[in-house]
């Protein structure tokens, strides 16, 4: 079984500070972990995604996330956060080559100014 | 590239009417997925065709909702009758077989029973 869980509901922090988004997956298999980001009366967009490979994984618009196996996270980071972050992130967790995704609850981020 | 179409992007309607959503898929994805968003939750999977053939519909209210995906290509969901419960926003993904882990959403249907 396979499931994600994202540690905040809500995230608020000032532009140009840095943003932690928190994630704890938990799968019978080895996972592909994946993060999507759902701005208002969008689609959802992959921001970045992590398959096996390299476990630093950099994605879109600055973002980067850490596979860290021992810790079962998979946390989402940015060094400055500027305004047009501000949106919903959900943490996805699938087995590899299913193409099934398993959604985490999703974060807010919200972005002062 | 085109992305994922969907229509229509609202809809209200009375509970025990039937209502349908269409989707049209990235051209050449083979797999294609509809998904239901309750308000403040993450997207949850009800049914994945790949070409038109159902691979998973484990999570499908069968009893009240049916999904076809006639010549592999466009899709349609339907509910009858709806209830109360199934207020959400409806998703549509398509994926290449090439990349069997990147999706791409559509906008979305948000259905709003009353």
């Amino acid at each position: 079984a396979q499931s994600v869980t994202q540690l905040d509901s809500h995230v608020s922090v000032s532009e140009g500070t840095p943003v932690l988004l928190r994630c704890n997956y938990s799968s019978s298999y080895s996972p592909s972990l994946f993060w999507y980001v759902q701005h208002p009366n969008k689609g959802l967009q992959l921001l970045l995604k992590y398959t096996s490979a390299a476990t630093l994984v950099k994605g879109i618009n600055g973002f980067e996330a850490e596979f860290k196996k021992s810790e079962t996270s998979f946390h989402l980071t940015k060094p400055s956060a500027h305004m047009s972050d501000a949106a919903e992130y959900f943490c996805v967790v699938s087995r590899f080559g299913t193409g099934k995704l398993i959604f985490g609850q999703g974060t807010t981020l919200q972005v002062k100014p | 590239e085109a992305g994922v179409a969907q229509s229509p992007r609202y809809k209200i309607i009375e509970k025990r009417q039937s209502v349908a959503f269409w989707c049209n898929p990235i051209s050449g994805h083979a797999t294609l997925y509809w998904y239901q968003q309750i308000l403040g939750q993450g997207p949850k999977l009800l049914i994945q065709f790949q070409n038109n053939g159902v691979v998973d519909d484990s999570q499908l209210p069968k009893d009240r909702f049916s999904a076809e995906r006639l010549k592999g290509v466009d899709s349609t969901l339907k509910i009858q009758p709806a209830k109360l419960e199934d207020s959400a926003v409806y998703l549509c993904a398509s994926m290449p077989l090439a990349t069997p882990y990147e999706q791409y959403f559509g906008p979305g249907t948000r259905l709003t029973v009353t």
